[in-house]
């Protein structure tokens, strides 16, 4: 089975410092990818996602994700965090099977928190 | 921009009622999910639907929970006798295809309190 593991349940970063949300993922077949991103009292957003295209994915706000294989990663960064970037941020893998709607398999979620 | 609307935002039931959670899913979408997240947990999959049948669905999903598309636009869970462990946060999402990396759509959930 497909998982996703993400690193840190908080990060804290100051106001125009790098963002970097780790994820890891376990999986036997080449993987879809996706960031999540989810406000106060909203629903998930899709920030990005991998789909073997390219390595380096860039989203919405800045953000941008780069599959390494070697290191079954899809850390998410931002160069440069703003105050509005404070959220929860999902790593989700695809389970794709040609049979079935692809389900969503979801990390536990980091909290972003960005200081003055 | 089209997206995934949910009603209530807000649903209190006491144990053993029958609920009812309503999505209206993006208008050319073809594949429906439910996800739920309890609070403090992460995101999980309870169930996929198509073509007006159950794709699959996780062994959360027993006989206490329902699925439907009772008209053209609407996508309803149905949980027949609520349990305290109910209370979550449920998503509906919706894709336009099923494919692995077809983007998945949330609405902004429903959350479910079970007294």
């Amino acid at each position: 089975a497909q998982s996703v593991t993400q690193l840190g349940s908080h990060v804290s970063v100051s106001e125009g410092a790098l963002v970097l949300l780790r994820c890891n993922y376990s999986s036997s077949v080449p993987p879809y990818l996706f960031w999540y991103v989810q406000y106060p009292n909203q629903g998930l957003q899709l920030l990005l996602k991998y789909t073997s295209a390219a390595t380096l994915v860039k989203g919405i706000n800045g953000f941008e994700a780069e599959f390494k294989k070697s290191e079954t990663s899809f850390h998410l960064t931002k160069p440069s965090a703003h105050m509005s970037d404070a959220a929860e941020y999902f790593c989700a893998v695809s389970d794709y099977d040609a049979g079935t709607a692809s389900k969503l398999t979801f990390g536990t979620g980091t909290r972003l928190q960005v200081t003055l | 921009e089209p997206e995934v609307t949910q009603t209530p935002s807000h649903q209190v039931t006491q144990m053993g009622q029958e609920v009812i959670l309503r999505c209206v899913p993006i208008s050319n979408h073809l594949y429906f999910y439910w996800y739920r997240q309890i609070l403090g947990q992460k995101v999980e999959f309870l169930v996929s639907f198509y073509n007006n049948e159950i794709s699959e669905k996780s062994e959360i999903f027993d006989d206490q929970f329902s699925v439907e598309r009772p008209d053209g636009s609407n996508f309803t869970l149905k949980i027949r006798s609520t349990k305290l462990e109910d209370s979550a946060m449920y998503f509906c999402a919706s894709s336009e295809d099923k494919g692995g990396m077809d983007t998945q759509y949330f609405g902004p959930g429903t959350r479910l309190t079970v007294l």
